[in-house]
């Protein structure tokens, strides 16, 4: 139990244009998700917390107009850069929010989605 | 975020070797302390996890030692395995956080045969 999925596993694009990054959890409802960045040999940076039915919350630096995330029901977050520069080229990494078997709240990570902007 | 520092950056072991992960927390709302394991490519998977009540917490050849007063935990991978070659992240959260977690900077374990 407890997966989560993203799609697509990786792309590539051309600057200027806008990519969007699915994050799912499959067997379980999640009310928050969460979105992080990756540079390589990097450690895991938060970027948003992403609430169902609610805007998301930006961790400072994150600039929200042009990572834009919704979470439109319990099973699924997007993530979408927009007007992407290479700059932009990271893993990104989405969790969500669920009980673990022990009954405590746990974030629950996805596959991560490697985004490369040409 | 206040700031979760781990070492060692790297660590080299050999195989049946104990591997040893250290990590110092600054903030003390943290409750609930969990370690990943993340391979080259893929999103991270908890591999255990400890709460500030207990001082230690085993799980097969993965252990958890906490030092509340200290305000530091490591994990110890007994008998280790080519297998477990990958990056180690402790992390730190709370529950009046929102369970944000604040990672470590994490460790690139590789196992010798």
């Amino acid at each position: 139990g407890a997966v989560v999925s993203q799609h697509p596993s990786w792309v590539i694009c051309k600057s200027g244009t806008s990519v969007k990054i699915e994050c799912r959890s499959l067997d379980f409802q999640a009310t928050t998700m969460f979105w992080y960045r990756q540079f390589p040999k990097q450690s895991l940076m938060l970027m948003a917390t992403s609430n169902e039915g609610s805007k998301a919350t930006y961790e400072q630096g994150v600039e929200k107009d042009k990572f834009l995330i919704n979470h439109a029901s319990l099973t699924l977050s997007t993530l979408t850069v927009t007007s992407a520069h290479p700059e932009d080229s990271s893993f990104y990494i989405c969790s969500a929010r669920g009980i673990s078997g022990l009954g405590y709240n746990e974030q629950f990570f996805g596959p991560g989605t490697r985004l490369t902007v040409l | 975020q206040q700031q979760v520092k781990q070492s060692p950056q790297s660590l080299i072991v050999q195989k049946g070797g104990i591997s040893i992960i250290n990590c110092a927390y600054e903030n003390t709302a943290f409750d609930y302390f969990p370690w990943y394991q993340q391979f080259p490519g893929k999103g991270p998977a908890l591999l255990i996890a400890i709460r500030p009540d207990v001082s230690e917490k085993k799980e097969g050849r993965f252990t958890i030692s906490f030092n509340k007063s200290a305000k530091q935990f490591s994990l110890h991978i007994m008998d280790s395995q080519p297998g477990d070659s990958a990056t180690y992240f402790c992390a730190g959260s709370f529950t009046g956080g929102g369970n944000k977690l604040t990672f470590g900077t994490g460790t690139q374990l590789k196992v010798e045969l």
